[in-house]
């Protein structure tokens, strides 16, 4: 069962442009979902974490938006760069537990220059 | 150290070898985990410790999966008798305690262990 379903599975974006990955999730006992970064040959990084009580956070060009009744999340890249290009994975904690993250399959996210 | 270190970067075992995985956290970090990285999946949890204590290891595949953390710090991985389905990227990552906002997630490069 897979407990938080990623899309697109890979994503093509001009330079300048706005990235969007989207993910929902099932078990409403979820209450930490992270974005992590990953370039090839390299462990995933973080990049910026949300918790379900807010329903946006911000940091620098990039943005989760949350929406607790839909149960589904995403990730915007604004002013995309080529550097930009990995791949992306969302991930979700479920409440109580504090260690034992749920990660979507990932977007692979390539930007043209 | 700076960050979470793991040795080797690559292992290449005949099937049936045994295999061992080193992980060495970011020093104070209290809580250590493993996870496996299928190609073009995202990571799937193994087993996490706080401090020398194994918690939880109900993500291990077999009990050909073993894994230690004797003093609190540096950690192995141990997969006996490897089979092709063992062929992944193993993931070591530490935090101050648990995973949380206040905790992230540090994952260190990983091993790509080929079976074959």
């Amino acid at each position: 069962q897979q407990q938080v379903k990623q899309s697109p599975q890979s994503l093509i974006v001009q330079k300048g442009g706005i990235s969007i990955i989207n993910c929902a999730y099932e078990n409403t006992a979820f209450d930490y979902f992270p974005w992590y970064q990953q370039f090839p040959g390299k462990g995933p990084a973080l990049l910026i974490a949300i918790r379900p009580d807010v329903s946006e956070k911000k940091e620098g060009r990039f943005t989760i938006s949350f929406n607790k009744s839909a149960k589904q999340f995403s990730l915007h890249i604004m002013d995309s760069q080529p550097g930009d290009s990995a791949t992306y994975f969302c991930a979700a904690l479920r409440g109580g537990s504090n260690y034992k993250l749920t990660f979507g399959k990932g977007t692979l996210l390539t930007v043209n220059p | 150290g700076a960050g979470v270190s793991q040795s080797p970067r690559y292992k290449v075992a005949k099937r049936g070898q045994d295999v061992a995985l080193r992980c060495d956290p970011i020093s104070g970090h209290v809580s250590l985990f493993w996870y496996q990285q299928a190609l073009g999946q995202g990571p799937e949890f193994l087993t996490y410790f706080q401090n020398e204590a194994q918690l939880d290891k109900s993500g291990l595949p077999s009990d050909r999966f073993f894994a230690e953390r004797p003093e609190g710090s540096v950690s192995t991985l141990k997969i006996q008798r490897t089979q092709q389905e063992d062929s992944a990227v193993y993931l070591c990552a530490s935090s101050l305690i648990g995973q949380g906002m206040g905790s992230p997630l540090h994952f260190g490069n990983g091993t790509r262990l080929t079976v074959t």
